[in-house]
């Protein structure tokens, strides 16, 4: 069955550089997440997207934005990047939104800011 | 702060004994999905548990939902080495498009 993929899988980046993140639900997804996790932590909730409309916000920098487009990919970018921002991005995807079905995760990017 | 919480934050086991993870949340929910996290690697879906249900069975697995103590657990029974991973709970409150996530139990299983 297909899953979610995301790209890239890792990503080395400098201080103030800017970075592109991106998301390929799972056909018939309509819901994207964008989650950030480092080490030793649980992941974070970032963003998420309905129908390519922006549904909800958590704890999302203001240097970081995100979009869904027509195909329902997604992509976060991420500028003026910090050594904090230095961790595993997690995309998921569902049905529904909040419906609530079963959110399926990408096998994440690991982001490494030097 | 709508974080769940997880307890233990740690569990160390014997090979074919059996490991309870709880969870607890804030507020109403809509559903509540497990999931297992090997170490730096993806997030597997486990379970999910709506809000109207109190318990599901997937294998080895058991997850009970109380909410009337904005709680749940998740049993794995005859537990093996392969089980090892940190487990996560997370929460779809009621209303929202976001998951919250539990503070995670990391589980270690001695062959």
């Amino acid at each position: 069955a297909a899953g979610v993929i995301q790209s890239p899988r890792h990503l080395i980046k400098e201080k103030r550089e800017t970075a592109t993140l991106k998301c390929y639900p799972i056909p018939r997804h309509d819901t994207v997440y964008w989650y950030q996790q480092g080490p030793g932590q649980d992941p974070q909730f970032l963003i998420s997207f309905y129908e390519k409309m922006q549904s909800d916000k958590g704890s999302i920098p203001d240097r970081f934005s995100a979009q869904q487009f027509s195909d329902y990919h997604s992509e976060l970018n991420m500028s003026s990047l910090e050594l904090g921002d230095s961790a595993l991005y997690f995309c998921a995807s569902s049905l529904g939104g909040h419906r609530g079905e079963t959110q399926y995760f990408g096998p994440g990017t690991r982001l490494l800011v030097l | 702060s709508q974080q769940g919480e997880e307890d233990p934050q740690a569990l160390s086991i014997q090979e074919g004994e059996n490991a309870t993870m709880n969870c607890s949340y804030k507020t109403s929910i809509n559903n509540l999905q497990w999931y297992r996290q090997n170490s730096g690697r993806g997030l597997v879906h486990l379970i999910l548990i709506r809000s109207n249900e109190r318990e599901k069975h997937s294998g080895r697995l058991r997850v009970t939902l109380d909410t009337s103590k904005k709680s749940s657990s998740l049993l794995i029974t005859a537990s093996r080495a392969a089980d090892t991973a940190s487990y996560f709970c997370a929460m779809l409150y009621s209303g929202t498009y976001k998951y919250i996530f539990g503070t995670g139990t990391r589980l270690k299983v001695l062959a």
